[in-house]
């Protein structure tokens, strides 16, 4: 059975930092596209970055360009989403997404990230 | 950026209700489109990719088609647990964007 479990959401002040999680299981992780997809409270879903399998490819959001870096560990089944110099509209909800042909054929449960003093 | 308009923003239905909705694209991105639904507070679930195939175990009253910009979700009889919001994805270009969302709530 697939499955994706995110950790590491939290309460962070602005301009702090935060480290994202996502633990694979259930399917070979190093053959898929990554993503992680983010919801803030009471609104839509967008789409924050990919990596490759082997991670030589990786693409972002511009509002998190230069702030967020995402990665992965194959030898772990892990996916990472390093967050930096948060800002309050960066609260949401965190989901990670495997790509079975494109983003999310299986999600996890997502994590919630909340940027506030 | 490719820029998702989906509409109707919501809409209000009864079970076995035929439901339509619609995303049009800022420009052509082939057949490059997904659809997901959403039930409140879970992780969404695929429906549809490539506008058309439909996701292995997703029932069959759900259809997508179109190509280039414009595009449809169609809930053949509308069912209990398809009363959410629904997102349709373009893959086409970076980075990937989203509709807003339609919200189909019970009449």
């Amino acid at each position: 059975e697939v499955q994706l479990v995110e950790s590491g959401g939290g309460l962070v002040q602005p301009g702090g930092s935060l480290s994202l999680s996502c633990a694979a299981s259930g399917f070979t992780f190093s053959d898929y596209w990554m993503s992680w997809v983010r919801q803030a409270p009471g609104k839509g879903l967008e789409w924050v970055a990919n990596i490759k399998h082997d991670g030589g490819e990786k693409h972002y959001v511009d509002s998190v360009k230069g702030r967020f870096t995402i990665s992965r560990d194959n030898a772990k089944n892990s996916l990472y989403l390093q967050m930096s110099t948060l800002r309050p509209e960066d609260t949401a909800v965190y989901y990670c997404a495997r790509h079975g042909g494109p983003v999310g054929d299986y999600w996890g449960q997502g994590t919630l990230v909340t940027v506030s003093s | 950026d490719i820029q998702m308009t989906q509409s109707p923003s919501s809409l209000s239905a009864s079970v076995g209700d035929r439901v339509t909705i619609t995303c049009r694209a800022s420009q052509g991105i082939g057949n490059a489109l997904a659809w997901y639904r959403q039930k409140p507070g879970k992780a969404p679930k695929r429906l549809i990719y490539d506008a058309s195939t439909l996701q292995r175990g997703v029932p069959s009253r759900f259809g997508g088609s179109g190509s280039g910009t414009e595009f449809t979700l169609t809930i053949s009889s509308l069912q209990p647990e398809d009363f959410a919001t629904y997102y349709c994805l373009q893959y086409y270009g970076y980075p990937r964007t989203f509709g807003q969302g339609t919200k189909v709530d019970i009449k």
